[in-house]
């Protein structure tokens, strides 16, 4: 089946690093993508990783992917306060994009 | 920049009454999706087209709820009659082709309230 899960809830401090954690269930994902929604705004696209790929980076942003355990993460290195929004990861299945709960971050200053 | 328009921003409505959302994606995109995003979690595909086709409305209550994309570009998504559990933000996105790497688009979407 298809499941894609975040946890709900991150709290950091002005300058530290946020890690934002992804686990899906469907190996046959393709890519996968990190997108950021701010307070009643749509979806705009972070970054994505094709499943073949370990790590991409992208200025602040590292995205790490273990397809054994199915595991996706974001790191955001240096975050600032900007930043805080919601976060969903999304697998690319064929002619499927399926989203995750979504990980609020919250950027303490 | 190109981007997807959606329209209207907010919408309020009687419950058993009907409601229209337009979406009009970035040129050339050959697919268009309508998402719906309860608050508090993540987009719900409803429906997507490939061009003027449905590829998979597996999710839409069609009951109620009616989309179209009658010339392959602009679309229009309908409920009749709306009931107050359909409140929520509606998302229409856009991309070159089918998922499988290439970017969706997401528009700002329609924050749809039943009351």
């Amino acid at each position: 089946g298809e499941d894609v899960e975040q946890s709900l809830f991150l709290s950091v401090r002005e300058g530290d690093s946020s890690v934002i954690n992804c686990t899906y269930t469907d190996s046959s994902s393709t890519y996968l993508y990190w997108y950021k929604q701010e307070p009643g705004a749509g979806l705009q696209l972070l970054t994505y990783i094709f499943s073949n790929m370990d790590m991409k980076q992208d200025q602040r942003l590292t995205v790490l992917l273990n397809k054994k355990d199915k595991h996706l993460s974001l790191r955001i290195a240096d975050t600032q306060t900007g930043d805080s929004a919601i976060y969903f990861c999304a697998e690319s299945i064929p002619l499927k994009l399926i989203f995750g709960t979504g990980t609020l971050l919250a950027v303490q200053p | 920049e190109a981007e997807v328009a959606q329209s209207p921003r907010y919408k309020i409505t009687e419950k058993s009454q009907a409601v229209a959302f337009w979406c009009d994606p970035i040129s050339g995109h050959a697919t268009l999706y309508w998402y719906r995003q309860i608050l508090g979690q993540g987009p719900e595909l409803l429906v997507q087209f490939q061009d003027e086709s449905v590829v998979d409305d597996s999710q839409l209550p069609k009951d109620r709820f009616s989309a179209e994309r009658l010339k392959g570009v602009d679309s229009t998504l309908k409920i009749q009659p709306a009931e107050l559990g359909d409140s929520a933000m509606y998302l229409c996105a856009s991309s070159l082709l089918g998922q499988g790497g290439t970017e969706a688009f997401f528009g700002q979407g329609t924050r749809l309230t039943v009351v």
